[in-house]
């Protein structure tokens, strides 16, 4: 069974142009989520996505935005990039929420020069 | 709202010797505790979940985590440590009526040496 898979796996953008992530969950799974990871920061959640809808979100600013696809894949965007969006973005996907464990993918490094 | 802490962000030990990583947690409601552990350049891989019932939680690989809901607590530990459990390990907490939010700790890196 092939994990979540993401891509690109490294992707370097510059100052204020946008940035698009992939995500392709585990199959049969309908939750994806995505967060952030950036040095010394820990792991900060962004979205999270079920049957094709947005059921939550943290604390970023809309030009982070996203969506999930009626495959259950999910596309993260950030808009008008700036230094500090320089992070490891993981994916993770579960078979609906709450108690259900997340299943993470190796993530995309994104750094904005 | 729910946050965690753990309080320690690097524990280095000898290969064999015990390991306890540190986990509080914060919640106005039930939450359900996992820890994750990320090797280098992986993804984050479960490694134990309290849902309910016993408050004793074991791993495949010899981990075991404790949940103490008075000191709001749930700490990692392992016997006797390997080479190979190197790695940096995350405690998460989820809401049970916050579906879908994870709340992850600044990580644990535990570094195993000969």
């Amino acid at each position: 069974e092939a994990g979540v898979t993401q891509s690109p796996t490294h992707l370097i953008k510059t100052r204020g142009q946008q940035a698009t992530l992939r995500c392709s969950p585990i199959s049969g799974h309908t939750s994806v989520y995505w967060y952030q990871q950036a040095l010394g920061l820990g792991l900060q959640f962004l979205l999270w996505y079920d049957e094709g809808e947005e059921r939550n979100r943290g604390n970023f600013p809309p030009r982070f935005s996203g969506r999930q696809f009626p495959n259950y894949s999910s596309e993260l965007n950030v808009n008008a990039l700036e230094l500090e969006d320089s992070a490891l973005y993981l994916c993770a996907s579960s078979q609906g929420s709450g108690a259900n464990v997340l299943t993470f993918g190796a993530g995309s490094r994104l750094t904005v020069l | 709202a729910q946050s965690v802490t753990q309080l320690d962000s690097q524990v280095p030990v000898f290969e064999e010797a015990p390991v306890e990583l540190r986990c509080n947690y914060s919640s106005s409601v039930s939450v359900y505790l996992f820890w994750y552990v990320q090797y280098p350049n992986q993804g984050l891989q479960l490694l134990l979940k309290y849902l309910s019932g016993s408050t004793l939680v074991e791993s495949i690989n010899g981990f075991e985590a404790e949940f103490n809901k008075s000191q709001t607590s749930f700490h990692l530990r392992k016997p006797s440590v390997h080479i190979s459990d190197t790695a940096e390990y995350f405690c998460a907490v989820t809401g049970i009526s916050n579906a879908g939010k994870s709340t992850f700790g600044d990580g644990t890196t535990l570094t195993v040496k000969p």
